[in-house]
């Protein structure tokens, strides 16, 4: 199946900050790549997604960037709050409809 | 969003036993399910997938015998772990997908403890 890396494992970053997160993948066929947020104790949660036509997108303060010929893409938050406080995880979903989860990063936005 | 159900939130059970672990989506007519399992602070493993009315796909290493997937309807999936072992514990978690290559929603997840 596909293989995807997320980097970094954990994160921390002054609030105001910004943080990046980034993942690759193996399957060249994967189309749809959704990013999750997990607060402690809760499910996991979608904060954005991008298909394999387009480049970037954007939603307030989150953007995610993907580079296909790459076979990479990325998570920007800026002006980072405390409340960003979660582990994230990038997922790459298959031409079959199988979503493949990254590793997880621990991101910790420092008051 | 959609809501995902997940039911028990936590069980107990002895080694040897069978647990049955249940998956609904409320409000949406979830086409695939996915079962995935998650160690502490560790990322969600993709167990297997199941389209509704069809047999699972397991990922490779997931035994297939042991981690029983059915998904008889559009809203219901079961997994069922057979002859439960402590190694068997773990925090499993399904997500429910409507429509192909689209967000898909997770449950609140199971923690499975087996003694």
């Amino acid at each position: 199946g596909e293989n995807v890396e997320q980097h970094p494992s954990t994160l921390s970053v002054q609030e105001g900050d910004s943080a990046v997160i980034k993942c690759t993948y193996s399957d060249s066929a994967s189309n749809y790549f959704p990013w999750y947020k997990q607060e402690l104790g809760k499910r996991p949660q979608l904060i954005i997604d991008i298909r394999s036509n387009v480049g970037e997108k954007k939603d307030q303060r989150i953007a995610v960037t993907l580079n296909k010929t790459a076979k990479h893409f990325s998570l920007h938050i800026t002006e980072t709050q405390p409340e960003d406080s979660a582990v994230y995880f990038c997922a790459a979903v298959s031409a079959g409809n199988q979503f493949y989860f990254g590793t997880g990063t621990s991101l910790t936005v420092i008051p | 969003g959609a809501v995902v159900s997940q039911h028990p939130s936590r069980v107990i059970c002895k080694s040897g036993t069978s647990v049955k672990i249940e998956c609904r989506s409320l409000d949406f007519q979830a086409t695939t399910m996915f079962w995935y399992r998650q160690f502490p602070k560790k990322s969600l493993m993709l167990m297997a997938t199941s389209n509704e009315g069809s047999k699972a796909t397991y990922e490779q290493g997931v035994e297939k015998d042991k981690f029983l997937i059915n998904h008889a309807s559009l809203t219901l999936s079961t997994l069922t772990v057979t002859s439960a072992h402590p190694e068997d514990s773990s925090f499993y978690i399904c997500s429910a997908s409507g429509t192909p290559n689209t967000e898909a929603f997770f449950g609140q997840g199971t923690r499975l403890t087996v003694v």
